[in-house]
């Protein structure tokens, strides 16, 4: 079964400083990974996806992830981070053929 | 905004009501879904709705009832629900599902659902 982690609950960065939100994940074959981010009070956005090809995924809003697949990882990374990047991030994978399945959510602080 | 709309935004309803969310996607997309998003828990997905066909229900309780009628609307049917069901429901939508192509999937606003 398909699964994907995300070890930290929050992430903080001071404003203008890099960020990483990191991600973890499991499924047989190859994967689809996805980034969504989910602003108080809305659904959640689709950020970014990694189907095959260039390691490094460009997303909306300045967000990019590295696809690393030796340690199955996808982390989203930004080179400096907002106060308005402050949200909740998920990370999914999908398997083909099936639906997606998201982790459980990191919050990011960014402090002014 | 993401081309999904859901209503109402907020729902509060007793243990004997019977009350329908309602779910509209502009997008054109042939995919459908139901997530239940509780506090500290990841996304639970309910039921996917495929060219208005079933294709996933995920062991919810019969009190959850889907319907979709066309591909550009999902109602959940809900009826002698529990405390434990608050939380927010969302739906989305995608292009396509069940193939090897990655759709992405775009999020209604959710409803905010509170049964006392």
């Amino acid at each position: 079964a398909q699964s994907v982690a995300q070890p930290e609950d929050q992430v903080n960065v001071a404003e203008g400083n890099p960020l990483t939100v990191k991600c973890t994940y499991s499924v047989s074959g190859n994967p689809y990974l996805f980034w969504y981010v989910q602003y108080p009070n809305r659904g959640l956005q689709f950020l970014l996806k990694y189907i095959t090809g260039d390691n490094l995924v460009k997303g909306s809003y300045g967000f990019e992830a590295e696809f690393n697949k030796s340690q199955t990882s996808f982390h989203l990374k930004k080179p400096s981070a907002l106060v308005s990047d402050s949200a909740l991030y998920f990370c999914a994978v999908r398997d083909p053929r099936r639906a997606l399945t998201f982790g459980s959510g990191t919050r990011l602080q960014v402090q002014p | 905004e993401t081309g999904v709309t859901q209503t109402p935004r907020h729902l509060v309803m007793g243990m004997t009501n019977k009350k329908s969310l309602k779910c509209e996607q502009h997008l054109g997309h042939n995919a459908m879904y139901w997530y239940k998003q509780s506090a500290k828990k990841p996304l639970e997905l309910m039921f996917v709705y495929s060219l208005e066909e079933r294709v996933e229900n995920n062991s919810v309780p019969s009190r959850f009832s889907p319907e979709c009628p066309n591909s550009s609307h999902l109602f959940l049917h809900l009826h002698t629900l529990q405390p434990e069901d608050s939380a927010l429901y969302l739906c989305a939508s995608s292009q396509r599902y069940g193939d090897s192509s990655p759709y992405e999937q775009y999020f209604g606003p959710g409803t905010r659902l509170t049964v006392t």
